[in-house]
């Protein structure tokens, strides 16, 4: 099966504290791609990453950091130092070629920063 | 970044009239364009996938003839959702993807059918 599971239906946090969201995912191909993106209330969703199956190296952008670990299908998102304005819903997507490529999303994670 | 426009954001209509949206990549051309729908609180659902030139696929439990997709050029797609009624209510967004994997999503169009 392909799936993406988001165990955290809403969290929430004070200002300036770290926060882990996870994401655990089922695919039967041997490529394919994880992403986070984000959906703020306005609605729009914006891309934060891209990774391939054959990078397990973790990675960090400013506040955001990222673990994929293969060996647990695991592809979770940290944000140090939370914000306000990181309040958003952030989904973990699964992106596969079987069948045609296509993109299946997480339920989503609400994250709520509180001031 | 990629830029994604759709249009309209915001539409009301009466029962059992179409609607139209449209969806461009403003910047890039897209081999490929995604139409989700998304009730709220809940994750996108993909409805379709279309390819310039080609007839779009859709996914299981999608009515194609409710749902029109229409991929005309590298830069477009527009969905027409027909005969609308009140369950067809809800935020329908695009994206494209000019290849590689990354979508870029449009700010999505919400629906409200009266």
């Amino acid at each position: 099966a392909q799936k993406v599971t988001q165990a955290q239906t809403e969290i929430s946090v004070v200002e300036k504290e770290d926060v882990t969201l996870d994401c655990v995912y089922e695919t039967r191909d041997t490529t394919y791609y994880l992403f986070w993106y984000k959906q703020p209330p306005s609605g729009e969703l914006v891309f934060l990453i891209r990774r391939n199956s054959f990078d397990e190296q973790n990675e960090i952008s400013g506040r955001y950091s990222w673990n994929f670990q293969k060996s647990t299908s695991s592809f979770n998102f940290t944000i140090t130092a939370s914000q306000v304005v990181d309040s958003a819903v952030y989904f973990c997507a699964l992106g596969f070629s079987t069948g045609g490529f296509k993109t299946i999303f997480g339920a989503g994670t609400r994250l709520f920063v509180k001031a | 970044g990629a830029v994604v426009s759709q249009h309209p954001s915001w539409v009301i209509c009466k029962s059992g009239t179409s609607v139209k949206i449209e969806c461009r990549s403003l910047d890039f051309q897209a081999t490929t364009m995604f139409w989700y729908r998304q009730f709220p609180k809940q994750s996108l659902m993909l409805m379709a996938t279309s390819n310039e030139g080609s007839k779009a696929t859709y996914e299981q439990g999608v009515e194609k003839d409710k749902f029109l997709i229409n991929h005309a050029s590298l830069t477009l797609s527009t969905l027409t959702v027909t005969s609308a009624h009140p369950e067809d209510s809800s935020f329908y967004i695009c994206s494209a993807t000019s290849g590689g994997g990354i979508q870029y999503f449009g700010a999505g169009t919400r629906l409200s059918v009266l």
